[in-house]
């Protein structure tokens, strides 16, 4: 299993709908999750945190499962500024030092 | 602020060829780190420093080496390039990290062709 998985997509959504990207993880020991934005041929860019059940920023809202060890990003009343690929990120510790494991990221196309 | 910077932008190297990319950033952070970012796949992280004059291996470290002579600058080489380490990377950086916060600023990328 991988550390990190996620659907691929692309998810095809028209302005205004609301749209749900889960992501799993394999590392019950993680506390804390992110979800990046990365803009096509552009770096990753911190979008949200979790630390606990969930937080919401705005239409964006990161829930975390603990018991089923999934994390999810719901964005309502989607944007074209919102097409990007959206990737799930958890920490791992590693010799005392917290690193990133990213998911491959799930593609988010909004249309007219 | 500038942020993270990386040269060069694109670069297309022939198998064999050698060639350092050059990563610097203006925040003074701590960490910094090396990835690369392949079609379908995550970030994998290469190497990565967690101050001047220490690196450390992460997870695809193989033919790649690394130097963090002073805080602000990272450079990657690549000693003998394969059309294996065809791929995009991603310079990042971040400040001495807690369990609740990671974030890592990362640079543009350079785009990297080996032939």
């Amino acid at each position: 299993r991988k550390e990190v998985e996620q659907d691929p997509g692309p998810f095809n959504v028209p302005e205004g709908a609301t749209v749900a990207f889960n992501c799993t993880y394999s590392n019950s020991a993680s506390q804390s999750f992110f979800w990046y934005r990365q803009d096509c041929r552009k770096e990753p860019k911190l979008l949200m945190s979790v630390y606990s059940s969930g937080n919401e920023d705005g239409r964006f809202t990161a829930q975390l499962n603990r018991a089923s060890q999934y994390i999810s990003l719901l964005i309502r009343d989607s944007k074209l500024s919102d097409s990007a690929t959206y990737l799930c990120v958890v920490p791992q510790e590693s010799g005392g030092y917290n690193k990133l494991i990213f998911g491959a990221g799930t593609r988010l196309a909004v249309h007219p | 602020n500038a942020g993270v910077t990386q040269t060069p932008k694109f670069r297309v190297l022939k198998t064999g060829q050698s060639m350092t990319l050059l990563c610097a950033q203006d925040m003074n952070h701590e960490y910094m780190y090396w990835y690369r970012q392949d079609p379908g796949m995550g970030l994998r992280l290469i190497h990565y420093s967690v101050g001047e004059g220490t690196t450390a291996k992460g997870e695809v470290p193989d033919g790649y080496n690394v130097s963090r002579l002073k805080k602000q600058n990272f450079l990657l080489g690549l000693e003998s390039a394969a059309p294996s380490q065809t791929s995009v990377y991603f310079c990042a950086s971040s400040s001495r990290t807690s369990v609740f916060n990671n974030e890592q600023f990362f640079g543009p990328g350079t785009r990297l062709t080996v032939l």
